[in-house]
């Protein structure tokens, strides 16, 4: 079965600095996708960024980048020039690219933006 | 982009009583939706997957007769949480997924009090 593991359950970083969170997952499978997912105190789940397993190519969307390492199975994420509105709880996820389709989530880290 | 709408956003019942929870994809068709519950400050925990037209799978754990789940058209599933009782309290997030490559789409949660 796989398995995500988020070993940070909290981070603090400076406002307009960089924090990396860290995730690294357990899969026998070749084909799959990675998620980070940010909950803000308005629970709100909301799609960050996403990495196809077969891309070598590290996924980004502004501010917020991947350092995906298939080999070692990790997925860290890195969000540059953090702002306040960053502060949130964020998951990592694990999804098969067939079968149910279920989503594996991380425990969380949750991000404290220090102004 | 993808919207999920999830309703109500907050209920307050009494003990024995059942509540219905209802969880719409407005711009796209959800082949598939999930059901989440969520115990404060911890990670999402799938109760269940729901297919349009066919009878959720339940996650081990999750008693499908106290929480039922219909997935009754291509935008609409709905969670029926049946007999309440005061542990049932929690926060249910329901998410859909369009097509196989597509990301999942969270619904607002629904923070769910049984007196």
């Amino acid at each position: 079965a796989q398995t995500v593991t988020q070993s940070q359950p909290e981070m603090s970083v400076q406002e307009a600095e960089t924090v990396t969170l860290s995730c690294t997952y357990d899969t026998s499978e070749s084909d799959y996708y990675l998620f980070w997912y940010k909950q803000p105190p308005s629970r709100q789940m909301i799609l960050v960024i996403r990495q196809e397993a077969y891309k070598q190519q590290n996924a980004t969307e502004n501010r917020f980048s991947v350092n995906f390492q298939k080999a070692a199975k990790s997925f860290s994420l890195k969000i540059s020039d953090s702002q306040l509105g960053d502060a949130a709880m964020y998951f990592c996820a694990y999804r098969s690219a067939a079968g149910t389709y279920k989503y594996i989530f991380g425990t969380g880290t949750r991000l404290k933006v220090l102004a | 982009g993808a919207v999920v709408s999830q309703h109500p956003s907050w209920v307050i019942c009494k003990s024995g009583t059942s509540v219905k929870i209802e969880c719409r994809s407005l711009d796209f068709q959800a082949t598939t939706m999930f059901w989440y519950r969520q115990f404060p400050k911890q990670s999402l925990m799938l109760m269940a997957t729901s297919n349009e037209g066919s009878k959720a799978t339940y996650e081990q754990g999750v008693e499908k007769d106290k929480f039922l789940i219909n997935h009754a058209s291509l935008t609409l599933s709905t969670l029926t949480v049946t007999s309440a009782h005061p542990e049932d309290s929690s926060f249910y997030i329901c998410s859909a997924m369009g097509t196989e490559s597509s990301p999942l789409h969270f619904g607002n949660g629904t923070r769910l009090t049984v007196t």
